[in-house]
């Protein structure tokens, strides 16, 4: 198993270009997240989704959209960037939303917006 | 939803054990408590986690305060490799899917 895989691992942007930060897991995961971690700080949870066609935001979803057609992929987009968006994004899986999960983490995309 | 409060930082000595402690005293009967740690440039890895007794595994013990207020992380030798952010996270039916990091404790480990 890959795991969790994260594309691209470094990106640049202009403000107002738009993006979007692949996460791929092969796990059969029903859960999947996307974090960001600005420097210094803990991760803040963007979007989620519980499963295939679900989704729903976390804390600081302004800015991004995300869709799950199928259960192995989880696209973050960014539609019009700003520096504001300058972060390292990680997505994580795990098997269900059950409590006692364990979540697995991709390696990260590390973002500048310009 | 429940919180977790953490030191933000805290020493040890290479080879000696390390107790990092969490705070979550308005945790929820049915929340779990889970450890996770980031490694420099890496993202967060699962270590442990439980809910009302101590557990063990190969990574750390998690040792549960008997009201469930509290827990600590036990590294039992710390190496240069335990050098990280140890983030507490509580996960339950009132935060179902929306698992909260906070800022976690950096753990520096001195040769």
């Amino acid at each position: 198993n890959a795991g969790v895989t994260q594309t691209p691992k470094f990106q640049v942007l202009k403000t107002g270009q738009s993006m979007t930060l692949q996460c791929a897991q092969d796990m059969n995961h029903e859960y999947m997240s996307w974090y960001r971690q600005d420097p210094g700080m803990g991760l803040r949870l963007i979007h989620y989704s519980v499963g295939a066609g679900i989704t729903d935001q976390g804390e600081v979803p302004n800015g991004y959209n995300v869709s799950r057609s199928t259960t192995e992929d989880f696209p973050l987009r960014l539609l019009s960037a700003a520096p504001s968006q300058t972060s390292v994004y990680f997505c994580a899986s795990s098997y269900s939303i059950w409590a006692a999960e364990k979540l697995f983490f991709g390696s990260g995309t590390q973002l500048s917006v310009l | 939803d429940a919180k977790t409060t953490q030191p933000n930082s805290m020493e040890s000595n290479e080879e000696e054990p390390v107790h990092l402690p969490c705070n979550h005293s308005t945790i929820s009967g049915t929340d779990y408590i889970h450890w996770y740690r980031q490694l420099p440039s890496q993202g967060p890895e699962y270590v442990i986690h439980g809910l009302t007794s101590n557990v063990n595994n190969r990574m750390a013990s998690l040792a549960i305060a008997e009201d469930r207020k509290s827990s600590t992380l036990i590294l039992h030798r710390a190496t240069l490799r335990d050098a990280a952010v140890y983030y507490c996270i509580l996960s339950g039916s009132g935060n179902t899917g929306k698992l909260i990091f906070g800022q976690g404790t950096t753990l520096q480990v001195k040769p």
